[in-house]
C-alpha cells in the first residue's frame, strides 16, 4: 500500500463547476500537506500548504485537512480552462522527515469550455 | 530574474550510454533535489543535497549519481546501470532543510532511452 493515494482521473469537469481533488494517506507523521499544481511538459509549482486540519482559503482555491481521517482536499471554485493540468498533493513528516517531500501519483483535470 | 533552470529540456540515449543533466539555481539556496517522474506513479526522490560537498541517497538511487561541487549546481548523471531510464527529471531547490522551506521546481528534463 502506497503511503499517499491520489485518484489519478482523468476528471473533466465544464467551465465555471466546482472541482474536488482529494488525497489519503497512512502514516501519521505526515503533518505538513501542499498541493502542487503541473501543467503539461512543465515542473511543479506550489499552490498552496498547511499544517493544521480545517480549512484554508487562498482566492478560487481552498485546501481542507482532516486529520483524523487522514484525508485531504482541493477545491477549485468557479474552474476556468486554465485550471486544466495534473494537481499533485504532497506531505511532510514533522520531525525526522526533514524536507523530504511524499508525493501523491496526481490527479489529470480538464476544465471544458 | 530568479529561477531553476534545467538542460537539456529533451534528451535521447543509446542503451549503456552514461548522461549527465544539468540543474542550475539562482536562489541562494542551500538545499537541492533530483526526482524521477513517471506515468501513475507520481515524483520519486532520487538524491539530494543540504549543502555544498554533500549529498544523500533518495527512494530510488540505484544507477544514478551526483555532485555538488558549487552551491549553484547540482548534475545528475544518469548511468548505464539504470534499468529503465526513460523518465521526466525534475530538479527543486529550497532554502534549507527546515519543514516549512518550499521546494521550488525546474521545467524539467525529459530522458528517452533508444
Amino acid at each position: 500500500q502506497k503511503e499517499v493515494e491520489q485518484d489519478p482521473g482523468p476528471l473533466s469537469v465544464p467551465e465555471g463547476a466546482i472541482v474536488s481533488l482529494n488525497c489519503t494517506y497512512s502514516n501519521s507523521a505526515f503533518q505538513y500537506f501542499m498541493w502542487y499544481r503541473q501543467y503539461s511538459r512543465k515542473g511543479p509549482e506550489l499552490l498552496m500548504y498547511t499544517y493544521s486540519s480545517g480549512n484554508k482559503e487562498d482566492g478560487r482555491f481552498t485546501a481542507q485537512v482532516d486529520k483524523s481521517s487522514k484525508y485531504i482536499s482541493l477545491f477549485i471554485r468557479d474552474s476556468q480552462p486554465s485550471d486544466s493540468a495534473t494537481y499533485l498533493c504532497a506531505m511532510k513528516e514533522i520531525t525526522g522527515g526533514g524536507n523530504k517531500l511524499t508525493f501523491g501519483t496526481g490527479t489529470q483535470l480538464k476544465v471544458e469550455l | 530574474d530568479g529561477g531553476i533552470t534545467q538542460s537539456p529540456k529533451y534528451l535521447f540515449r543509446k542503451e549503456g550510454q552514461n548522461v549527465t543533466l544539468s540543474c542550475e539555481q539562482n536562489l541562494n539556496h542551500d538545499a537541492m533535489y533530483w526526482y524521477r517522474q513517471d506515468p501513475g506513479q507520481g515524483l520519486r526522490l532520487i538524491y539530494y543535497s543540504q549543502i555544498v560537498n554533500d549529498f544523500q541517497k533518495g527512494d530510488i538511487a540505484e544507477g544514478y549519481s551526483v555532485s555538488r561541487e558549487k552551491k549553484e549546481s547540482f548534475p545528475l548523471t544518469v548511468t548505464s546501470a539504470q534499468k529503465n531510464p526513460t523518465a521526466f527529471y525534475l530538479c527543486a531547490s529550497s532554502r534549507g532543510q527546515a519543514i516549512t522551506d518550499t521546494q521550488y521546481f525546474g521545467p524539467g528534463t525529459r530522458l528517452t532511452v533508444l
